[in-house]
């Protein structure tokens, strides 16, 4: 099993959608989780960071940790298709140096 | 956010050559950097860390004489890529934390190198 489960999609929506994006992991010693936001042939962009579990929202994002499950999840707003993009959950155990373990990647199309 | 920049945005060069990779924390000091690489439709994987002024540390099945990593000061990272092969053509992704106390990690834009 690996230590984080994404499912790779591709998820199409219409312009508007409420889209749900999630991630499972297997390391309970995880304690640090991010969404980033990676367009083609570009760089990876954060877009968000928490902290043990609870929500967490900046404008149309809203992230969620459910460390009892080991379940993480990315909601989006009011699509846009600016949005079309993959997205990767990452995850670390503890602050520091330790590196980043990353899910897979969601491939979002928003449709106008 | 913090911008980290990396140069080339693209390369390509023929098999046996070297190329190198720079990436560049902009506005922030970063302690420690870190290098991935991705390949199409596939999630980033890390390659090594590198800290400041001493030696990187290398992840599983990455060859540290192939891939040469200098973090020379708290803005500036290289890789080289000695000996290039067509099988190392790929995505090459550089991040950044910003200093000790921070937790985020930015990437760079990322540098396709393709080997022919």
């Amino acid at each position: 099993q690996k230590e984080v489960e994404q499912d790779p999609g591709p998820l199409s929506v219409p312009e508007g959608a409420i889209v749900s994006l999630n991630c499972t992991y297997s390391n309970s010693a995880f304690q640090y989780f991010m969404w980033y936001r990676q367009y083609s042939r570009k760089g990876p962009e954060l877009l968000m960071y928490t902290y043990s579990s609870g929500n967490k929202e900046d404008g149309r994002f809203t992230a969620q940790v459910d460390k009892s499950s080991k379940y993480i999840s990315l909601f989006i707003r009011d699509s846009q298709p600016s949005d079309s993009a993959t997205y990767l959950c990452a995850m670390r155990r503890n602050s520091g140096n330790t590196p980043l373990v990353f899910g897979k990647g969601t491939r979002l199309s928003v449709i106008a | 956010g913090a911008v980290v920049s990396q140069h080339p945005s693209r390369v390509i060069c023929k098999s046996g050559t070297s190329v190198k990779i720079e990436c560049r924390s902009l506005d922030f000091q970063a302690t420690t950097m870190f290098w991935y690489r991705q390949f199409p439709k596939q999630s980033l994987m890390l390659m090594a860390t590198s800290n400041e002024g001493s030696k990187a540390t290398y992840e599983q099945g990455v060859e540290k004489d192939k891939f040469l990593i200098n973090h020379a000061s708290l803005t500036l990272s290289t890789l080289t890529v000695t000996s290039a092969h067509p099988e190392d053509s790929s995505f090459y992704i550089c991040s950044a934390k910003l200093g000790l106390a921070g937790d985020e990690q930015y990437f760079g834009p990322g540098t396709r190198l393709t080997v022919t």
